[in-house]
Formats: C-alpha cells, structure tokens, sequence
C-alpha cells in the first residue's frame, strides 16, 4: 500500500523558532517521487522541492531545508528562524508510477507562526 | 507563465443540478491533473490528462463524474446529479512531460470551492 503520513496536524511556534515537519512514507517500489507543497491561506499549492529515491543528498535553499532517510522512510523539513509568512498548510506527497499512477498527499501540517 | 487558471471561483448550487469547471493549464504543460480537496485533508487524485488523452482515472470518480481536455489545452470536469458529498474544493494542476515520468513539479491552480446546497 501507499501512504503518506504526517502525524503532526498543527504546531505552533514563535518567530526565529526552528520547526521540523515531519513526513513518513510507504512504498513497495523503488522508484518514487517525494514532494513537498506549501499552501498558504490564499489556498493555492506552491511547490517547494522534488526528490526521487535515487537520491537521498540533503538539500538547503535559503531558511529550508530537508532530510531525506530512506532507511526510516522519512522526508522532514526543516524551517530556520521561522517567520510570520511560512504560516500555511505543508503537505508532503509521494508519486509512484508503477501499475498505475498513483500521486498521494499526506493529510497536512498547519503551521502557526506567532509573532 | 500566467500560471493555472481555474473558473469559477466559487459554485454553490442545489442537489441534484448538474456543474461544469473550466481549468486552464500553463501554456506549455502537457499534464493535467485535478484532484478535489476537503477541510483539513490532502487533495485527493482524480484524473490526470496528457494531451488530450485522459490516462488515468481514480476509483474516487464514479460515474457522475466526467473530465475532458479535447484540444489538449483547457480541460472541463463535469458532475451530473450533485450530492452533499461533493461539496469540496476542486484543484486543477498542470506539468510538464519529460520521459515518462511524473517528476515535475505539479503547478495548481486556486481551486474552484464547490458548496452543495
């Protein structure tokens, strides 16, 4: 079965906090496609970063980073001294193109960044 | 890139009435995708179009429901005979096609927020 958890339904932290988010994955295939997405009140979905199972390199663009572990089926993202603006929903998603297409989205972090 | 557009924003309507949603993908996007959203949930996958032609359907779409894209461009997603249950929020997405994988980022549209009366 395909899943995608994230067992954290909302946090909230002070601004210039770090927050992680954590993603859990499940896939019997091995090749696979993991997403994260942004969606801000506005409602629409900004895509974030792509990472494929081939390639479990961490990556750091400005205050985001993220932790790929294939061994723990993990995918979290990290924010560093969060501001007002990263609050949104944060949805991880899994693609896996074997059999049929299947793109699944985990049910979503909200995030609360107080100021 | 003017991004995804989709119409209308916002459709309330009676039980029963049949509804139509326009999507208009990135000009040179191949892929697109719609996926329908409820509060505090994920978007769910419904079906995806490459081109014209629609390659994949979820078990989610029963038969009310129904997707186009006839020139490859635009897509309409129909439902007949609405029910309480579709009140949701539908989301258009489109991607590029490089090979044959679904590697690209998707770009969504705002959604149409469908409220069933």
């Amino acid at each position: 079965a395909q899943k995608v958890t994230q067992a954290q339904t909302e946090i909230s932290v002070v601004e210039k906090e770090d927050v992680t988010l954590d993603c859990v994955y499940e896939t019997r295939d091995t090749t696979y496609y993991l997403f994260w997405y942004k969606q801000p009140p506005s409602g629409e979905l900004v895509f974030l970063i792509r990472r494929n199972s081939f390639d479990e390199q961490n990556e750091i663009s400005g205050r985001y980073s993220w932790n790929f572990q294939k061994s723990t089926s993990s995918f979290n993202f990290t924010i560093t001294a969060s501001q007002v603006v990263d609050s949104a929903v944060y949805f991880c998603a899994l693609i896996t193109t074997s059999g049929t297409y299947k793109y699944i989205f985990g049910t979503g972090t909200r995030l609360k960044v107080l100021a | 890139d003017t991004g995804v557009s989709q119409d209308p924003r916002h459709k309330i309507t009676k039980r029963g009435q049949n509804v139509t949603f326009r999507c208009d993908p990135i000009s040179e996007h191949n892929r697109l995708y719609w996926y329908r959203q409820t509060l505090g949930q994920g978007p769910e996958f419904l079906t995806y179009f490459q081109n014209e032609a629609q390659l994949e359907k979820s078990r989610l779409l029963s038969d009310r429901f129904s997707a186009e894209r006839p020139k490859g461009s635009f897509s309409t997603l129909e439902i007949q005979r609405t029910e309480q249950g579709d009140s949701a929020m539908y989301l258009c997405a489109s991607s590029s096609f490089v090979g044959s994988s679904h590697d690209q980022p998707q770009h969504f549209g705002d959604g149409t927020r469908l409220s069933i009366l």
